[in-house]
């Protein structure tokens, strides 16, 4: 089946770096897609979302970007600090409401 | 404001044994969801509500699974008789209700099966 997914299961940024976490989906009627992170004993924390009609989104320290024509996602976290440091996800909203989630990349910042 | 809350936070029980794991969404949302998380991996679908009504069960693994939301608020999930692998976190979202909204998560119930 479709599913959405991440490349890199871990990455280790120096503090102060700027962090680029990857993902890739397959679903093509997904028209909505959404970047969470996770520290340990939490629930996920929406970080920031893209829909389909943009190719680029910027938050706080951070920005997202879709590829649809490869079907990439990815997260930049601009001068990672070490509140960074969580699991990171994407999810997809497919082509109906409950999301589908990839495996997530773990950040751990170095000081 | 509120965000989701879910109780307990923790939850211990043995093979056989049934609970409910209960879930208050975001004041004024109307779609809540379900999802399970088990560890290392990202968290998986279970049920879906829009209002007092289940719009999508299709994630539920078996009949032991059952969740309401009698009033299109509070929802609880109920589990009969758990085994060792329904060991989860158990995560609750809600939204306010169009299919592209932002689901905001509760921060889960462990729940550990001896």
């Amino acid at each position: 089946g479709e599913s959405v997914g991440l490349h890199l299961p871990t990455l280790s940024v120096q503090e102060g770096d700027n962090s680029i976490i990857n993902c890739a989906y397959s679903n093509s009627a997904s028209d909505y897609f959404i970047w969470y992170k996770q520290e340990s004993g939490k629930g996920p924390q929406f970080i920031i979302d893209i829909r389909s009609n943009m190719d680029k989104r910027q938050g706080q320290r951070v920005t997202v970007l879709l590829n649809k024509t490869v079907k990439h996602l990815s997260l930049q976290i601009a001068a990672t600090q070490p509140g960074d440091s969580a699991v990171y996800f994407c999810a997809e909203n497919g082509d109906d409401y409950k999301l589908s989630f990839g495996a997530g990349t773990t950040v751990t910042v170095r000081a | 404001g509120a965000g989701v809350s879910q109780t307990p936070s923790n939850k211990v029980t043995e093979k056989g044994k049934y609970v409910e794991l209960r879930c208050d969404p975001i004041s004024g949302h109307t779609a809540l969801y379900w999802y399970r998380q088990s560890l290392g991996q990202g968290p998986e679908f279970l049920i879906y509500f829009q209002g007092t009504g289940a719009a999508d069960d299709s994630g539920l693994p078996n009949d032991r699974f059952f969740a309401v939301r009698p009033e299109g608020s509070v929802s609880t999930l109920k589990i009969q008789r758990t085994e060792r692998g329904d060991s989860a976190v158990y995560l609750c979202a809600s939204s306010s209700g169009t299919r592209a909204d932002t689901q905001y998560f509760g921060p889960g119930t462990r729940l550990t099966v001896l």
